[in-house]
């Protein structure tokens, strides 16, 4: 049984920054490639970055490009999504998400997700 | 950028009916468009993949179609664990992004 569990989440100041992880179980984590989607309280979904299975190609949605680094560890079975410069507008529930090959828009499996709450 | 429009924002249908849910590209996505089920507390599940491919165990009432830049999801004949709301989803080649449409909330009449 796949499972992603995210890690990280909390509430932070404008203009700070905080690293999500995810850890990754019950598939071939090198196999596939790793997304990022993030969901406001009410709103729709958003997704926010991917990364391919040997990390030689990334994506960020334009919200986020220059603030948000994704990363990932094959060795440990782990995603990271580092956010600097973070905006009250970050605010949302974090999801991990298993996707397919690099070009598949294919996103079979989620995490419950982490909150990250910009405030003052 | 790639942006997708849902139609209607809200569907009121009753059990049995059919449903049609729209999604339309601003630019050809050729087939790379997928649909999600969302329901309250809930995290999404996968649907259809590639415009019209049913993900693993996805009922046969579901189907995709569509390719360029419409899409549409059919729900045959609706059941009362059907009623959520519903995302497509598209990639783009550069940059690379896979961006979701508003959603499409499908309520019991």
């Amino acid at each position: 049984e796949v499972q992603l569990v995210e890690s990280g989440g909390g509430l932070v100041q404008p203009g700070r920054s905080l690293r999500l992880s995810c850890a990754a179980s019950g598939f071939t984590f090198d196999d596939y490639a790793m997304h990022w989607v993030r969901q406001a309280p009410g709103k729709g979904l958003e997704w926010v970055s991917g990364i391919n299975w040997n990390s030689g190609r990334t994506g960020y949605a334009d919200s986020v490009t220059g603030r948000f680094t994704i990363s990932r560890d094959n060795a440990n079975n782990s995603l990271y999504l580092q956010m600097n410069s973070l905006r009250v507008g970050d605010t949302a529930l974090y999801h991990c998400v298993k996707g397919g090959f690099w070009d598949q828009v294919y996103f079979d499996s989620w995490g419950r997700g982490t909150q990250v709450t910009v405030s003052s | 950028e790639i942006v997708l429009t849902q139609s209607p924002a809200t569907l009121s249908l009753s059990p049995g009916e059919r449903a049609t849910l729209s999604c339309r590209a601003s630019q050809s996505v050729s087939i790379y468009l997928a649909w999600y089920q969302q329901k309250p507390g809930q995290v999404p599940r996968l649907l259809i993949y590639d415009a019209s491919n049913r993900a693993t165990g996805i009922p046969a009432r579901f189907r995709g179609s569509g390719s360029g830049t419409d899409f549409t999801l059919t729900i045959s004949s609706l059941e009362p664990e059907d009623f959520a709301v519903y995302y497509c989803q598209q990639r783009s080649d550069w940059p690379p992004q896979y961006t979701f449409g508003q959603g499409t909330k499908l309520e019991i009449k």
